[in-house]
């Protein structure tokens, strides 16, 4: 079966950087998403992987091994409007998006 | 402004009964979809389209259909609503099968 997993919730403090990992198993691969989701809202596209290395976008950067099913959002500089669900998303062979459940995370001043 | 809309934003429905949710963009993007998000569990694709005049089964269609007659409108249908149907539903759109998917912004249905 396609599984792709990441912690429930995670808690860190105002300023400080955070690393939210997901892990990855899929029929086929062709590309990794991440997304946003403040409560009550929809998701919203961050960032995206097809290739191995880190993509770094401002405060948030992604990084994915491919040969390991792994890759990490990194937020640094944590503010207290990133308290979110964060979302990783694979796209498997046939081009449809698996999610996982999401990773809440807690910003604490 | 472009984007993807979604309606009703909520509902609360009678087991039983038919509903239909309503979901629009204006970005022209090829493919479509509609996913269910409960508590604890990933976004689930129920329907999609990847072109206007096409659909296809997502991970859990059973219960839904859905029609897409022309490039901006995707809408899903509740044939007799069951009260393991109550969720929040989203509908996105994306330029193509290999880009980022863009959002509504839900629809939260109650099924009693």
């Amino acid at each position: 079966g396609q599984n792709i997993d990441q912690p429930t919730e995670m808690t860190a403090t105002e300023g400080a950087i955070v690393q939210i990992n997901c892990t990855y198993q899929t029929s086929g691969f062709n590309g990794l998403f991440w997304y946003q989701q403040h409560a009550g809202e929809a998701p919203t596209f961050l960032s995206y992987n097809v290739l191995d290395g880190l993509e770094e976008k401002g405060r948030f950067s992604s990084f994915l091994s491919r040969s390991k099913g792994y890759s990490y959002l990194l937020l640094k500089e944590l503010q207290m409007k990133d308290s979110a669900s964060y979302l990783c998303a694979v796209r498997d062979s046939n081009y449809q998006l698996i999610w996982g459940a999401g990773t809440k995370l807690i910003i604490k001043p | 402004i472009a984007g993807i809309t979604q309606a009703p934003t909520s509902q609360i429905l009678a087991a039983g009964r038919r509903m239909t949710l309503r979901c629009t963009q204006d970005m022209r993007h090829n493919a479509m979809y509609w996913y269910r998000q409960d508590l604890g569990l990933g976004l689930r694709l129920i329907h999609y389209s990847n072109t206007a005049g096409t659909t296809g089964k997502g991970e859990v269609p059973d219960g839904y259909s859905v029609s897409r007659a022309n490039t901006d409108d995707f809408p899903l249908t509740l044939a007799s609503a069951v009260p393991s149907q109550t969720s929040v539903y989203f509908c996105a759109s994306s330029e193509g099968a290999n880009t980022e998917a863009f959002f509504g912004q839900g629809t939260r249905l109650t099924v009693v």
